[in-house]
């Protein structure tokens, strides 16, 4: 069975400038939650998404934004671009999520965002 | 609120010495307690949780980790390292409690490096 997939997996960007990031969840997963991650600052969890709509949010700024399509693939949108932005971010899925999410969540590689 | 400390930003172990990764939390009642490694270009990988029941608990990798109440710690050890086990090490901490949204709360993460 193929893994939680993330494109890209690296991107530069500019302040101001918006981007969007994928995620293929593993398949039958029907829960994608999105996390940054910063150097010293662990995981920061932004959202979760389960059947096409947002279930949880964390506590980021409206710029940053998701969605969930039927297939369960998963993007994140970023609107203007902060330096504070750079960072990784990971994709999870999970069967159901919810607390099932503890036993069986399964992390993408990420998408390094650089923002200069 | 609930926290997560990893006092150890980088630990340097010779390979075939034992390792002891510190983490310690702060949370009202009894949490989930969980261990994740992420090797470079890897997504994170569950190694242990604990629930309840016996404070040892064995995970992959030859890794264990024992939770002590009274210390609100949950330390991981391994009897010998490998050259592969060089990697960042984050402990987290969940709660069963349905108003958590079964999110995780991470620490900061360990670096582990093995010296040959």
């Amino acid at each position: 069975k193929a893994g939680v997939t993330q494109t890209p997996r690296y991107l530069i960007k500019t302040r101001g400038q918006q981007v969007t990031l994928s995620c293929s969840p593993i398949s039958g997963h029907r829960s994608v939650s999105w996390y940054q991650q910063t150097p010293g600052q662990g995981l920061q969890f932004l959202f979760e998404y389960f059947s096409e709509t947002q279930r949880n949010k964390g506590n980021f700024p409206g710029r940053f934004s998701g969605r969930q399509f039927s297939n369960s693939r998963s993007e994140m949108n970023v609107s203007t671009l902060e330096l504070g932005d750079s960072a990784l971010y990971l994709c999870a899925s999970s069967l159901l999520g919810g607390e099932s999410s503890y036993n069986e969540q399964f992390f993408g590689p990420g998408t390094r965002l650089t923002v200069l | 609120a609930q926290s997560v400390t990893q006092p150890d930003i980088h630990i340097t172990v010779s390979e075939g010495a034992s390792l002891e990764l510190r983490c310690n939390y702060s949370y009202g009642a009894t949490p989930y307690l969980f261990w994740y490694v992420q090797s470079p270009g890897q997504g994170l990988q569950l190694l242990l949780k604990y629930f309840s029941g016996d404070t040892l608990v064995q995970g992959i990798k030859g890794f264990e980790a024992e939770f002590k109440r009274s210390q609100s710690s949950f330390n991981l050890r391994k009897p010998s390292v490998h050259w592969s086990d060089a990697a960042e090490y984050f402990c987290a901490v969940g709660s069963p409690e349905r108003d958590s949204n079964y999110q995780l709360i991470w620490g900061a993460g360990t670096k582990l490096i093995i010296k040959p």
